[in-house]
C-alpha cells in the first residue's frame, strides 16, 4: 500500500530538549515536504526537498532541520524546541513531473512546554 | 495580498444541494491546482486536480480553472453529511514547483 507515515503521532516534550519526527514514503518520490499547521493559518512549508541532498527553505523553515540522505526518508530536528513551535506537523510526498499531487502522513501533534 | 485566498467560512449548505468553493491565486504563473479535502484532526487528502482551463469532473465534484481571472473552485453536487471538511486550495509557486502554496480552506457543513 502507498503512503507516508509519521512517527511519533503525538509528542510532549519540554523547551530546549532535542528531538526528531521522522517521515518515510515508500511511493519512490523525488521530492518530499514538511508543514505545520496551525488555526487560522492553514497549511505552512517547513522545507522540502526536490531528491537526495538537495533541500531547501519554505515560508517558515526558523528554528527546524531537515536532512535527505535516503530517498525514503525526510526527518524534521528540533534542536531546540520553543513553545511557538507548538503544532500539527504533517510530512508530504509529492509526485514529480507536472502534476505535483501531494501525499500527506497521518500527522504529528507536538505539544512544547 | 495573500498568495492563495479562500473565504473561511464556515459554508452551511442543506443536504443535497450544490456547495460552491472559491479560491484565488496571486501567481499568472502557476500551471496547476488542487483541492484537497481535509477532516477535523486528519491529513489532508487530494480529491481535484486540474491543469486546463474549463471544467474537470469526478463524480460529484467539478473542479473550474479560470486563469485569466486567477480563480479555481470547486463544485460539491447532491451534498452528502460525510462532505462536511475543511477544504484546502493548494497552488504550486510558478519560480520553484515544490514550493506549493495552501490557502487556509474554506469549512463546509453539510446540514441535514
Amino acid at each position: 500500500e502507498a503512503q507516508v507515515t509519521q512517527n511519533p503521532r503525538y509528542l510532549i516534550t519540554v523547551t530546549g530538549k532535542k528531538l526528531t519526527v521522522t517521515c518515510s514514503q515508500n511511493m519512490n518520490h523525488e521530492y518530499m515536504s514538511w508543514y505545520r499547521q496551525d488555526p487560522g493559518l492553514g497549511l505552512r512549508q517547513i522545507y522540502y526537498s526536490m531528491n537526495v541532498e538537495v533541500t531547501d527553505k519554505g515560508d517558515v523553515p526558523e528554528g527546524y532541520k531537515v536532512s535527505r540522505k535516503e530517498k525514503r526518508n525526510f526527518p524534521l530536528i528540533l534542536e531546540s524546541p520553543s513553545p511557538n513551535q507548538t503544532s500539527l506537523y504533517f510530512c508530504a510526498s509529492t509526485t514529480s513531473g507536472g502534476a505535483r499531487e501531494q501525499f500527506f502522513g497521518p500527522g504529528t501533534r507536538l505539544t512544547v512546554l | 495580498q495573500k498568495e492563495v485566498e479562500q473565504n473561511s467560512g464556515p459554508l452551511s449548505v442543506p443536504e443535497g444541494a450544490i456547495a460552491s468553493l472559491n479560491c484565488t491565486y496571486s501567481d499568472r504563473g502557476s500551471q496547476s491546482f488542487f483541492w484537497y479535502r481535509q477532516y477535523s484532526g486528519k491529513s489532508p487528502e487530494l480529491i481535484m486536480s486540474i491543469y486546463s482551463n474549463g471544467d474537470k469532473e469526478d463524480g460529484r465534484f467539478t473542479a473550474q480553472l479560470n486563469k485569466a481571472s486567477q480563480y479555481v473552485s470547486l463544485l460539491i453536487r447532491d451534498s452528502q453529511p460525510s462532505d462536511s471538511a475543511t477544504y484546502l486550495c493548494a497552488v504550486p509557486g510558478y519560480s520553484s514547483a515544490s514550493k506549493i502554496i495552501f490557502g487556509s480552506g474554506t469549512r463546509l457543513s453539510i446540514r441535514p
